[in-house]
């Protein structure tokens, strides 16, 4: 079975700082991994994916996540936080056996 | 492209009548899944179905809820009879192929049974 842990439901940086946001996979085949955001009243936008070609994969936005095996981890970040990266953030897995698992999802909040 | 059409963008019904939310998926993506988002329970996928055809419904809630692809361009999810604990953020996405590309996502219908 295939399972995605985001660590926090909610994030909190100051305008400027660093974004983390943590997510962890479990998965018995190699797996697909993704970045969405999700912006108030909207649908998700996917924001980067990897798909084994490069383990630092680089999104929309200047996001950026690492695939890390050995830490079965995929984690987003951002050097300097905007006020319009406000959103929800989730990360998803997928395998060749069919449809994309979710996370649960983190609030990011950035503070003026 | 104009993206996943999703329509309506917001309904209110009566508890009891039918609902009926529209999705027209990208053209050339094969694949096509429905989602439901609450507070309560996150994002849900209630089906999908590759080249039109469904291949897992396992989380359509109960027989209340149904869903149909016709054709490539169009897909409805349906809810007869509705019920308040229904009301959620309906979402449609589609996807080139099911593994590694990724979904687009709809913007949602917004939908309030009172």
């Amino acid at each position: 079975a295939q399972s995605v842990t985001q660590l926090g439901s909610h994030v909190s940086v100051s305008e400027g700082a660093l974004v983390l946001l943590r997510c962890n996979y479990s998965s018995s085949v190699p797996p697909y991994l993704f970045w969405y955001v999700q912006y108030p009243n909207q649908g998700l936008q996917l924001l980067l994916k990897y798909t084994s070609a490069a383990t630092l994969v680089k999104g929309i936005n200047g996001f950026e996540a690492e695939f890390k095996k050995s830490e079965t981890s995929f984690h987003l970040t951002k050097p300097s936080a905007h006020m319009s990266d406000a959103a929800e953030y989730f990360c998803a897995l997928n395998t060749n056996a069919g449809k994309s698992t979710f996370g649960d999802g983190t609030t990011l909040t950035v503070k003026p | 492209d104009a993206g996943v059409i999703q329509s309506p963008r917001h309904e209110v019904t009566e508890m009891g009548q039918e609902v009926t939310l529209r999705c027209k998926p990208i053209s050339g993506h094969n694949s096509l899944f429905w989602y439901r988002q609450t507070m309560m329970r996150g994002l849900e996928l209630l089906i999908y179905f590759n080249n039109n055809v469904p291949i897992d419904d396992s989380g359509m809630p109960e027989d209340r809820f149904s869903a149909k692809m016709p054709n490539a361009s169009f897909s409805t999810l349906k809810i007869q009879p509705s019920e308040p604990r229904d009301s959620a953020v309906y979402f449609c996405a589609s996807s080139e192929q099911v593994t590694m590309y990724g979904y687009t996502f709809g913007s949602g219908t917004r939908l309030t049974v009172v």
